[in-house]
This record gives structure tokens, sequence and C-alpha cells, in this order.
């Protein structure tokens, strides 16, 4: 599996905009990127997921770098509730490979 | 619908002790995965299913572990003999097929104390 490298940690204000960076450079051709979050006392939950262009959804969008050794999910306008760890897992295979992830804190 | 139910959510077991924690996945869904996270650390794979086969069991830390699903449905992770490092949310996915191009929906974890 891919080693991906995240910030520990990201601040943020409500109602701006965020951008959470993952670099994945051993990443494979046939791995997909996938973006998942965790809440405090919550499973994790999925967020978004790519290949190789960018992607939209109602959570999120995720920017693919051309060379697909980086990406970065996007969260148009922060709320409190997005406030959780958030993982990128390049693979493509039988199971999700969580690193350290990203805690996201919002600030009224 | 119903998402993926996990039970107990709390479980304190005394070291020693065999535990058993259960999973109800979304109806319909192929793929089963147990994880395994730590306080403070992100999710670790412990196994997987398809249907009822037990397709990939490399991440279970011991023997004393041991997962089933017999009509590729309700899961069962069994814990024998538990020690204090076992502590842990034991975290249940279901996801609808084949999981490398698709979400996987996560249970609430149970909560495994070894006292």
């Amino acid at each position: 599996d891919a080693k991906t490298t995240q910030p520990n940690s990201m601040e943020s204000n409500e109602e701006e905009p965020v951008h959470l960076p993952c670099n994945h450079s051993t990443i494979s051709g046939t791995d997909y990127i996938h973006w998942y979050r965790q809440l405090p006392s919550q499973g994790p939950e999925y967020v978004i997921h790519g290949l190789t262009s960018n992607v939209n959804n109602r959570m999120a969008s995720l920017a693919i770098a051309e060379d697909r050794k980086s990406s970065t999910l996007i969260l148009h306008r922060a709320t409190l509730r997005d406030a959780a760890v958030y993982y990128c897992i390049p693979g493509r295979g039988n199971m999700l490979t969580f690193g350290g992830g990203t805690r996201l804190m919002v600030k009224p | 619908g119903a998402g993926v139910s996990q039970s107990p959510r709390y479980k304190v077991a005394k070291r020693g002790q065999d535990v058993a924690l259960r999973c109800d996945p979304i109806s319909g869904h192929v793929s089963l995965f147990w994880y395994q996270q730590a306080l403070g650390q992100g999710p670790e794979f412990l196994t997987y299913f398809q249907n009822e086969a037990q397709l990939d069991k490399s991440g279970l830390p011991s023997d004393r572990f041991f997962a089933e699903r017999p009509e590729g449905s309700v899961s069962t992770l069994k814990i024998q003999r538990t020690q204090q490092e076992d502590s842990a949310v034991y975290l249940c996915a279901s996801s609808r097929n084949h999981p490398g191009n698709t979400e996987a929906f996560f249970g609430q974890g149970t909560r495994l104390t070894v006292v």
C-alpha cells in the first residue's frame, strides 16, 4: 500500500474554505484515492474518492495532482460539524489502510 | 435504511475472559470488514469477508482472535482469553461489493475495556 503524509492538525474558521493536503508519492497507477473522516466517538465516514480526475460531491471536492502523487480535500465552507480527523487512503484492495490523519479544528 | 449496527456498544471484560462482538451489516452488502482502533490511533485492519468467505485475516493479531460470518450477513468477532492490550474500539464496516472503488459504511464500534 502507498504511504501517505498528512499534517497532524489544521485549524480553520467557520464558514471559510479548508484545503486538506495529502502526499502519496508511492501510489500505484491503479490505486484510488479515498478520503474518510471520523467525528468524535463515531466510526469513520466516507467523504469522497477519485482516480485521476477531480471529483465533487455534496460534502467536498477532491483535487488530484496530475502526477497523482498528492491530492487535496476541499471543504468549501467549514462548519463546526466538520471538526473531525480526516484520513487520506490510497488503495484498491480489500482493506482501507488508515494512517494518522489530520485533525481539523473549526473555530466559531 | 438502517446503517451498520454493532453490539454491544461498550464491553468491560476481566482479563482472561472470552468476548463476542456482533456486527449487523447493511442488508445486501457483500463485503464486511473488522478494524481495531487503539486510543489516539487510526483504525487498523483485522479481517475481511466476501459473503461467508473469509478472504483475508492477515490483520488478526493472534490466534486468540477469531471472526466468522456463517450465512454471509451477521458477523461475530470473538476474542479468547482477553488481555489488557486488547482494549480498543472494534469497528465493523460493510460495502456493497468489491471495496476498491466503492464506499464502506462503518458502525459506531464496540469499545472493549479489559481490566
